[in-house]
């Protein structure tokens, strides 16, 4: 199993550019989970699906953000149009529920830099 | 809305020492799940350790163990043998059992750097 697999890596754009990252779970999971981390805000819960209906996306910060998953084995998360202070990790996760909790799996991270 | 406190931003330990990292949480539910989770400057996160609420038994794995006190809303961590791969940040996490609603995600503590010395 590879992982949660999340692209690209790094990610460096210009302000008012859209940016689009990518995550792929891992299959079977029923979960999938949007994160973002900075310094001053810690880990903060984006959004989330199961089975690829949006559960809850009151994480989302404003109408630039918006994340679809279209099919069980991809998501994206758009910002349109970018800013600065939109700079940060983004992280993917995807959990299988199955009755029980069997962890979360993450992704390596997207690094944004919005200059 | 629960919320999870690391008090410690830095711990510094000794290689081959053991160190313990605090986490308190705010929640009036009685089932739910605590987290320890390891970010290294590679920054990906990876699981250390979980604790099911109705287990009295403390979490153990390899080296790491908990100190869970459900009435106190405590979950500290500790590692055993410290070693230098175990240098990274250390987030305390929490969630509901109820996978329902906007309680399926995790919240995070604000995270522990540890440092460890050869």
């Amino acid at each position: 199993d590879a992982g949660v697999i999340q692209s690209p890596r790094h990610e460096v754009t210009e302000m008012g550019q859209e940016v689009t990252l990518r995550c792929k779970p891992i299959s079977g999971h029923d979960y999938l989970f949007w994160y973002r981390q900075t310094m001053m805000r810690g880990l903060e819960l984006l959004i989330y699906f199961n089975n690829n209906v949006p559960i809850d996306d009151s994480g989302m910060p404003e109408d630039r953000f918006s994340a679809k998953m279209p099919n069980a084995s991809f998501s994206t998360l758009k910002i349109q149009p970018s800013e600065p202070r939109d700079s940060a990790v983004y992280f993917c996760a995807s959990s299988f529920w199955g009755g029980r909790d069997y962890g979360y799996t993450f992704g390596s991270g997207t690094r944004l830099t919005v200059v | 809305a629960q919320t999870v406190t690391q008090s410690q931003p830095e711990m510094s330990v000794q290689e081959a020492e053991t160190v313990t990292l605090s986490c308190t949480y705010d929640t009036s539910e009685s089932d739910y799940y605590l987290f320890w989770y390891k970010q290294p400057p590679s920054r990906q996160m990876i699981l250390v350790i979980r604790q099911e609420a109705y287990k009295q038994q403390n979490a153990t794995e390899n080296r790491f163990s908990v100190n869970f006190q459900k009435a106190a809303k405590s979950f500290s961590l500790k590692i055993s043998d410290s070693q230098l791969g175990d240098a990274a940040m250390y987030f305390c996490a929490y969630r509901s059992r109820n996978y329902g609603g906007s309680q399926g995600n995790l919240i995070f503590g604000k995270g522990t750097k540890l440092s460890v010395k050869p």
